[in-house]
């Protein structure tokens, strides 16, 4: 089944510990993103990749790392977790860089607490 | 700043109604826009999509209806279903060197019921 696999579904974690949230697709898609979606502000992109080793900020990278080092493939590190992080992330993937028809596959989502 | 505005934040139809969600831009170069439905504990999928050369497209129950001198587009739901009670997020692309950049709308949550 064509899909973007994220882990965990959901996550409790302390100040300043650092954690990754893994995204994995499996249709070869070239273009990967991540967001986070909050109340009242809809969903922000965090960062996305073109492709492989190429990645760029999006409209809110602030505390967020990430890397392509696969097609498949798409991690978001948080190095130093802030309560302000807290919120619902989503990994995105799309066929082509340039997404028209065939829009965003979304995952299922990742429910991040920092306490 | 919230480069696509969407309203109603929550709204309530009957079943049979014609829910209307509104969003207005304000960029000139963004170039596709889709909308996305959302259920409880799921992600967005895309429902419909609508160029700016384009003033209507239909979907069987959805429309999108795109007003280019406005800047604005809605989202109608012909017959409403409590089945298309979720989360709606209309959405902007720009095309860029590094790929499309989508944006989205705050989101509107449609409760249809029975």
């Amino acid at each position: 089944e064509a899909q973007v696999t994220q882990n965990p579904r959901y996550l409790i974690t302390v100040t300043g510990k650092k954690l990754t949230v893994t995204c994995s697709q499996n249709m070869n898609h070239e273009y990967m993103s991540w967001y986070r979606q909050d109340p009242g502000l809809g969903l922000r992109q965090i960062y996305y990749s073109m492709n492989v080793e190429v990645t760029d900020k999006g409209d809110v990278p602030e505390g967020y790392k990430v890397s392509r080092k696969e097609k498949r493939n798409f991690p978001l590190i948080l190095e130093s977790p802030s309560p302000n992080q807290t919120s619902l992330y989503f990994c995105a993937s799309s066929l082509f860089a340039q997404q028209r028809t065939s829009g965003y596959t979304f995952g299922s989502g990742t429910r991040l607490t920092v306490v | 700043q919230q480069q696509v505005k969407q309203s109603p934040q929550s709204l309530i139809v009957q079943k049979g109604g014609i829910p209307i969600i509104n969003c207005a831009y304000e960029n000139t170069a963004f170039d596709y826009f889709p909308w996305y439905q959302q259920f409880p504990g799921k992600g967005p999928a895309l429902l419909i999509a609508i160029r700016p050369d384009v003033s209507e497209k239909k979907e069987g129950r959805f429309t999108i209806s795109f007003n280019k001198s406005a800047k604005q587009f809605s989202l109608h739901i012909m017959d409403s279903q409590p089945g298309d009670s979720a989360t709606y997020f209309c959405a902007a692309s720009i095309r860029g060197t590094s790929g499309s950049r989508l944006t989205f709308g705050e989101g509107t949550q449609l409760t249809v019921n029975p």
